[in-house]
């Protein structure tokens, strides 16, 4: 089956702007897991859904926010970005049986200048 | 706040050679996973460990659990080149993966 995709795989902001990201999990997932990953803080988790509902929220500033639709799709959003916004970030899916791994997708690159 | 510990943080190999990638962390939890990263790349699922004394294997790669230590083991086999990339392990608790920093692997012929 088809595994989980991000949109876009690159993007490029400037200070101040906001950036939307678009995760669509693993059919029939209903968990999705946010991420970033930088060279000096390594993987750090931002948020997890389930159900629309979010249920564990990482150590980040409120700048930072995210939303599950009733299709399981995700999307966060970061708003007044700041240079060390700059990251990759990662969505990851899972059916949280408690038997099976998170799966994550490709990553969206954000630079921002 | 739990905590996961790796070491090495670099490891450089031989082909051939065998090593041991170790994991710690500070909290009770019965499911660790590993992931291998190669450069510029997303995260590909290893192993996921679920219970104390789990051991599983694929190819060269044996990851095992200890929940009463709080310690599980990613031991390499023979080393190829194949292998080299940056291994994760990770802990799941309250719903979220915590990360191990990564133990940047290179290996050698």
């Amino acid at each position: 089956k088809a595994g989980v995709t991000q949109t876009p795989r690159y993007l490029i902001k400037t200070r101040g702007q906001q950036v939307t990201l678009s995760c669509s999990p693993i059919s029939g997932h209903r968990s999705v897991s946010w991420y970033q990953q930088t060279p000096g803080q390594g993987l750090q988790f931002l948020f997890e859904y389930f159900s629309e509902t979010q249920r564990n929220k990482g150590n980040f500033p409120g700048r930072f926010s995210g939303r599950q639709f009733s299709n399981s799709r995700s999307e966060m959003n970061v708003s007044t970005l700041e240079l060390g916004d700059s990251a990759l970030y990662l969505c990851a899916s899972s059916s949280w049986t408690g038997q099976e791994t998170q799966y994550f997708g490709p990553g969206t690159r954000l630079l921002v200048l | 706040e739990l905590k996961v510990e790796q070491n090495p943080l670099f490891l450089s190999m031989q082909e051939g050679k065998n090593y041991t990638i170790y994991c710690n962390y500070s909290t009770t939890s019965d499911r660790l996973y590993w992931y291998r990263q190669d450069p510029g790349k997303s995260l590909e699922s290893l192993f996921v460990l679920l219970s104390n004394g789990a051991v599983k294997q694929e190819g060269r790669l044996m990851a095992s659990l200890d929940t009463k230590a709080r310690l599980s083991t990613l031991h390499i086999t023979a080393a190829v080149h194949d292998l080299s990339a940056t291994y994760f392990c990770a802990v799941d608790f309250l719903y979220k993966l915590t990360f191990g920093k990564g133990t940047l692997l290179t290996v050698n012929p």
